[in-house]
């Protein structure tokens, strides 16, 4: 089993729709979770960090953490083509310094 | 740019051949991380380094791969007698410091093709 789930997709919506990227881990030492937003032939770009169970939002994005279920999300709203990318979870152990990442959702927003 | 600088962005290498790929920390980062990215896979740990330090190798495989961290300059991944296998996006992240409130900044990463 992996350590981390995640739908690679693909995942194509429309312009304004609402985005909803999912993943699951197994490892109850994860303690701190991340998502970033690839773009082709770039590197990950940081978007959501969070450490504690509930909602935290930024702009357009929402990352949800369920601890209880080892469940965490990213909510996009308004969704826009340039959206369109590759987004990764990512999460650390609470003694660890390495990222264990999802496979990544590959996500397309048709204008 | 204030960035993780990584170069070169594309490499190619015949197989036996040596492939070194370098990574410039974000200006106040000393700690660095390697990962890798293989066609249709997502990114695997290889090794985090602070200068002059190896702290954690138990992603990189045992033969061949090595990484440095000199008081000097950029880190270095090293891959001798490059294999077909060994083709992928090597990635390097930076961060101030080694804890959770510190996230990891990446590069845009080197492509190897190995022909």
């Amino acid at each position: 089993q992996k350590e981390v789930e995640q739908d690679p997709g693909p995942l194509s919506v429309p312009e304004g729709a609402i985005v909803s990227l999912n993943c699951t881990y197994s490892n109850s030492a994860f303690q701190y979770f991340m998502w970033y937003r690839q773009y082709s032939r770039k590197g990950p770009e940081l978007l959501m960090y969070t450490y504690s169970s509930g909602n935290k939002e930024d702009g357009r994005f929402t990352a949800q953490v369920d601890k209880s279920s080892k469940y965490i999300s990213l909510f996009i709203r308004d969704s826009q083509p340039s959206d369109s990318a590759t987004y990764l979870c990512a999460i650390l152990e609470t003694s660890g310094s390495r990222l264990t990442f999802g496979e990544g959702t590959q996500l397309t927003v048709n204008p | 740019n204030a960035g993780v600088m990584q170069n070169p962005r594309h490499l190619v290498r015949r197989r036996g051949q040596e492939a070194r790929l370098r990574c410039s920390p974000m200006k106040g980062h000393s700690h660095v991380y390697w990962y890798r990215q293989l066609p249709e896979e997502g990114l695997k740990f290889m090794v985090y380094l602070q200068k002059e330090n190896i702290i954690d190798e138990s992603g990189m495989p045992k033969e061949r791969f090595s990484a440095e961290f000199p008081k000097e300059g950029p880190s270095i991944l090293r891959i001798q007698q490059v294999v077909r296998g060994d083709s992928a996006a090597y990635f390097c992240a930076s961060s101030p410091a080694s804890n959770q409130n510190q996230p990891q900044h990446f590069g845009d990463g080197t492509r190897l093709s190995i022909l």
